[in-house]
């Protein structure tokens, strides 16, 4: 596709459910970012990865999160045992090479909501 | 903790006016310096990125960079009413991660 794609676009769940979230960066983009936002706030940092490896995975919030990109293209953000602070927006972004020299391009969004 | 510090608004300015979006980082060592904006419902599109001490200019946009301050600034000329939406600063760290402020939401005034 032409642009980054997430994929659920909305999910519900219980708490205390299991959750994957999806992401298709744009092809040959080598960076990919995870951010969570919640309403009226930025952008929040969870994870990148340059190619296959996790380059800076510390806003991860607990060991609940976990996010893999093994084949260096499509990503999954994994949430164990959701809590109800855990409802967000899920962002991801992809970027052609260091993201000092290039744009991040998001993906329109996962929105997750822990009942 | 390395922060990106923001307004949050809401910025009401008139159309036709400039408006003046204002940014400071806590991390030194950053290198690049990103404007996004972002419409209600949507995610960020990148408006502005500048590296370099002083002024860019891309249209009706100026990105400012002070790093002595440790300061940013986005200009909006001649504002229109599809200017209205959130501006959120991001700072690439020096190890490529990039982090948000928390945004200014602007109003323009018709």
């Amino acid at each position: 596709g032409a642009g980054v794609s997430q994929t659920p676009s909305n999910k519900v769940t219980e708490k205390g459910k299991y959750v994957e979230l999806r992401c298709d960066p744009i092809s040959g983009h080598t960076a990919l970012y995870w951010y969570r936002q919640s309403l009226g706030q930025g952008p929040e940092f969870l994870i990148y990865f340059q190619g296959t490896g996790a380059a800076d995975d510390s806003g991860l919030p607990n060991d609940r999160f976990f996010a893999v990109r093994p084949e260096g293209s499509v990503s999954t953000l994994k949430i164990q045992r959701t809590e109800r602070g855990d409802s967000a927006v899920y962002l991801c972004a992809s970027s052609a090479s260091r993201a000092d020299t290039g744009e991040l391009f998001f993906g329109e969004g996962s929105r997750l909501t822990v009942l | 903790q390395k922060e990106v510090e923001q307004n949050s608004g809401p910025l009401s300015v008139p159309e036709g006016a400039i408006a003046s979006l204002n940014c400071t980082y806590s991390d030194r060592g950053s290198q690049s310096f990103f404007w996004y904006r972002q419409y209600s419902g949507k995610s960020p599109e990148l408006i502005m990125f500048i590296y370099s001490n002083g002024d860019k200019e891309d249209g009706r946009f100026t990105a400012q960079l002070n790093k002595a301050s440790q300061y940013v600034s986005l200009l909006i000329r001649d504002s229109q009413p599809s200017d209205s939406a959130t501006y959120l600063c991001a700072v690439n760290l020096r190890d490529d991660k990039i982090i948000f402020g928390k945004g200014t939401r602007l109003h323009i005034l018709p």
